[in-house]
């Protein structure tokens, strides 16, 4: 079985510029969810889709970070313009519906989309 | 979530039984607890979780006490390759899945010869 797959794994862009960071979940998985990690903090979540809707995007830090999942099942990351302190690790994960209540905590990660901004 | 509290590093040797405990103290009823391992450059890897007592798999064992404020993720004979950041996190379970994890610090384990 395929993991899941970000891409790029690495990007370098101007402040001011434009990124889309890509995820591809597992096969059937309708639960995805976007965390990162700024340089020296600790791993944060993002937003959680569970098919093509936003369940919880409490973790957005501002508007210029737009997250879509159109059809259920690849998504998107936009940041637009790029600052400086959005340099940092972008981690998508996956998780199947309906894996009882143990279930809801064991998610599987992509490798992480390496953003620097200059 | 419950807040957890584990050692910012370990050292260990090839072979040696190394053993991360995390305290939970806040745990509520419904929270799990999971433990993540993360290598260099990698997302994090999904390794064990349990509500209470023993829990073992192929890759650890999970020994949770009655009072389920502490756990303590024990990895058998490690080898070089399970050098990485060992994460401990407690969660609602809830049917339907999908959980807003949260991770602290981990622990930065290193094995050496």
């Amino acid at each position: 079985e395929a993991g899941v797959t970000q891409f790029p794994s690495h990007s370098v862009i101007e402040k001011g510029q434009t990124v889309t960071l890509r995820c591809d979940p597992i096969s059937g998985h309708d639960n995805l969810y976007w965390y990162r990690r700024v340089m020296g903090k600790e791993i944060k979540f993002l937003l959680h889709f569970v098919k093509e809707s936003k369940q919880d995007e409490s973790g957005m830090p501002n508007n210029r970070f737009l997250a879509e999942r159109t059809g259920g099942t690849y998504s998107t990351l936009k940041v637009q313009p790029a600052e400086l302190e959005d340099s940092g690790v972008y981690f998508c994960a996956s998780s199947p519906i309906g894996v009882g209540v143990s279930g809801a905590n064991v998610l599987t990660f992509g490798a992480g989309s390496r953003l620097t901004v200059l | 979530l419950a807040k957890t509290t584990q050692p910012i590093s370990m050292d260990s040797y090839e072979g040696q039984e190394v053993n991360i405990t995390c305290s939970h103290n806040n745990i509520a009823t419904n929270d799990y607890i999971t433990w993540y391992q993360q290598f260099p450059s990698q997302g994090p890897r999904f390794i064990i979780q349990g509500y209470k007592t023993k829990v073992t798999n192929e890759v650890a064992s999970l020994f949770i006490p009655a009072d389920r404020k502490s756990s303590t993720l024990s990895l058998p004979r490690v080898s070089l390759s399970d050098t990485a950041v060992y994460y401990c996190l407690v969660g609602e379970g809830f049917t339907g899945g999908g959980n807003k994890l949260t991770f602290g610090t981990g622990t930065q384990l290193k094995v050496e010869l």
